[in-house]
């Protein structure tokens, strides 16, 4: 069945990078995103990676794609206290277009 | 670029009442998916419309129900409201081609609503 898997919390120093980890099972999901949700606010997408490549890089974020193991990353370099959030991984299955989330990451960056 | 935008930003209701939450779909966009968020939790994708008719559906029973307008607006409707309805209801837009197979398009959410039954 379709499962994406996050760990729940990560805590960083301002001004460290900060990885954000994700597990699906779906080899056929030809995208997989990264989005960002504030505090009672929407979701906001940050980035997207094509199931065949391997890494997506945009300013400060980094995305990794181990389609083998099925594993997606997210770096974010130089972490600012304005990146304190929720972070989603989603997978989308090829000829199906809803987002399968996972739980998410609560990112909490430290002064 | 007119972002995707949700109304109202805030309801309460009790047990039993029904309840319909409005989104407007991003300029150019023809896509509209619903997704509920309960607290802690990842978005579940309740259903899409397209082209003003229902595209796919979640694990959802009858009483959620949708509409799409031609301008691609849609409307959320929840009948016979539970305490498990509480949540965050978010919409996102997307494009899809017209006569196209089912096309894996960036959703673009909007600012959600939140729906609190006591």
């Amino acid at each position: 069945g379709e499962d994406v898997e996050q760990s729940l919390f990560l805590s960083v120093r301002e001004g460290d990078s900060s990885v954000i980890n994700c597990t699906y099972t779906d080899s056929s999901s030809t995208y997989l995103y990264w989005y960002k949700q504030e505090p009672g606010a929407g979701l906001q997408l940050l980035t997207y990676i094509f199931s065949n490549m391997d890494m997506k890089q945009d300013q400060r974020l980094t995305v990794l794609l181990n389609k083998k193991d099925k594993h997606l990353s997210l770096r974010i370099a130089d972490t600012q206290t304005g990146d304190s959030a929720i972070y989603f991984c989603a997978e989308v299955y090829s000829g199906n277009t809803p987002l399968v989330f996972g739980k998410g990451t609560r990112l909490s960056v430290i002064a | 670029e007119t972002g995707v935008t949700q109304s109202p930003t805030h309801l309460i209701k009790t047990r039993g009442q029904q309840v319909t939450l409005r989104c407007s779909s991003q300029s150019g966009h023809n896509t509209v998916s619903w997704y509920q968020q309960a607290l802690g939790q990842g978005p579940q994708f309740i259903f899409q419309y397209y082209r003003e008719e229902e595209n796919g559906r979640g694990n959802f029973p009858p009483r959620f129900s949708g509409l799409q307008f031609p301008n691609y607006s849609s409307e959320l409707n929840v009948n016979a409201l539970e305490l498990d309805d509480s949540a965050l209801y978010l919409c996102a837009s997307s494009s899809r081609i017209s006569g196209g197979r089912p096309l894996t398009d960036t959703q673009y959410f909007g600012p959600g609503t939140r729906l609190t039954v006591l």
